[in-house]
């Protein structure tokens, strides 16, 4: 099956600070999201980006289909940034159901 | 405020304890799913229900049993669990299944105690 790797897998900022997260994953998709779960657990889906570029407020993401990464850009980063970043992949079967990635916990200090 | 809603947000049960989840959406979606997710793991898919009939169970055992009474409501029936079930039980929607644009909407989950 398709697998997805994001890296870093943890990841500490002060705050205001920049970063970039990556998700590889194996094989063609036509489906990719990039969720925040935040510490009491809920998830939140930020992008919907199969290919291209998406931007909301601070965070962007761009996905290079053809090359199997995407990445999730987050600016001027903030105390409630902090949690679990995931994304996750449509598996390209007959379902194409969304498959996670390992996840980047991110903490952002005051 | 999130449009999935999960009922209990918290239950601990025993091992001998019949209980239920609950999820509840009004978005008009059509597909539903059960995810599972253990500590510092990503969620895990158990269970999805298009158009109120069951589509995926991912060999998950019967102590487990979904339902799907209608196209908003959607129930996990849990009976003689395990310590090991201890989880975060995540529902989600979409408006559909199988399709590459299916965007899943969570709710904020019920977490799952054993004794």
């Amino acid at each position: 099956g398709i697998q997805v790797e994001q890296s870093p897998p943890d990841l500490i900022l002060q705050e205001g600070a920049n970063s970039t997260l990556r998700c590889n994953f194996s094989d063609s998709v036509n489906n990719l999201q990039w969720f925040h779960q935040n510490p009491w657990g809920q998830l939140i889906n930020l992008f919907y980006i199969p290919s291209g570029t998406k931007q909301n407020g601070r965070l962007s993401a761009t996905t290079v289909a053809t090359e199997r990464y995407s990445l999730l850009y987050i600016s001027s980063s903030q105390t409630t940034d902090s949690g679990v970043y995931f994304c996750a992949v449509g598996d390209g079967g007959a379902t194409n159901k969304l498959i996670f990635g390992t996840g980047t916990l991110l903490a952002v200090q005051p | 405020d999130t449009e999935v809603t999960q009922t209990p947000k918290h239950l601990v049960m025993g091992m001998t304890n019949k209980k239920s989840l609950k999820c509840e959406q009004h978005m008009g979606h059509r597909a539903m799913y059960w995810y599972k997710q253990k500590a510092k793991k990503p969620p895990e898919l158990m269970f999805v229900y298009s158009y109120e009939k069951l589509s995926i169970n991912e060999s998950v055992p019967s102590r487990f049993s979904p339902e799907c009474p209608n196209s908003s409501l959607l129930n996990l029936h849990l009976h003689a669990l395990q310590p090991e079930d201890s989880a975060l039980y995540l529902c989600a929607s979409s408006h559909i299944f199988g399709s590459g644009a299916n965007v899943l909407t969570f709710g904020a989950g019920s977490r799952l105690t054993v004794l």
